[in-house]
């Protein structure tokens, strides 16, 4: 079964500053997909960014940037520039690239991340 | 498109009350989910489905049951509720197609059940 990791409960980072969020999971699959969900205080689940394991191209929108390391099982979130909005709950998650049955996304603890004006 | 909605967004129950959660989704998804969301624990899953008519357990099934009789909805249910499932529960779908945007899971809302 795969697990998904986030080891820090907390953040803080500085309107304006870089902010790095770790993620590791643990798979025995080759073909997967990763994911950064935001939950802001509205519970609302927003899909910030998704990562397909087949690319060796780390994926971007915007402000936000992943470090994907396949070999190390690892998947980071950087928010450059941070806005006050960006202050949410975020979620690493995993998802099997295979269909059905494991359709399913595994979550991580989640980490709380405070933006200080 | 509203895309997934949730009804109702809170409710409070007694312990041994029964109640159904809605889940409905207008993108023509083929899968559908039911998570729970408790503080420190991330989001668990805890039933799906596949296809109309078809439905599994997922993570945390025990005192929930689930159908899907239309492809458009999915619903959840609590027979005889329990203090130990106030949490807040998520649904979502995503399509068949994994490899064309697929793999994107979208939420619904949010349901706060509190049982007392």
């Amino acid at each position: 079964a795969q697990t998904v990791t986030q080891s820090q409960p907390e953040m803080s980072v500085q309107e304006a500053e870089t902010v790095t969020l770790s993620c590791t999971y643990d798979t025995s699959e080759s073909d997967y997909y990763l994911f950064w969900y935001k939950q802001p205080p509205s519970r609302q689940m927003i899909l910030v960014i998704r990562q397909e394991a087949y690319k060796q191209q780390n994926a971007t929108e915007n402000r936000f940037s992943v470090n994907f390391q396949k070999a190390a099982k690892s998947f980071s979130l950087k928010i450059s520039d941070s806005q006050l909005g960006d202050a949410a709950m975020y979620f690493c998650a995993y998802r099997s690239a295979q269909g059905g049955a494991n359709s399913k996304l595994t979550f991580g603890k989640g980490i709380t991340l405070s933006v200080r004006p | 498109n509203a895309g997934v909605t949730q009804t109702p967004k809170f409710r409070v129950l007694k312990t041994g009350q029964s109640m159904t959660l809605l889940c409905a989704q207008d993108m023509n998804h083929e899968y559908m989910y039911w998570y729970r969301q408790d503080p420190g624990m991330g989001l668990r899953l805890i039933h799906y489905s596949v296809g109309e008519g078809t439905t599994a357990k997922g993570e945390v099934p025990d005192g929930y049951n689930v159908s899907r009789l239309k492809k458009q909805n999915f619903l959840l249910g609590l027979e005889s509720a329990a203090p130990s499932q106030t949490s807040v529960y998520f649904c979502a779908s995503s399509d068949r197609q994994a490899r064309v945007m697929g793999e994107t899971q979208y939420f619904g809302p949010g349901t706060r059940l509190l049982v007392l």
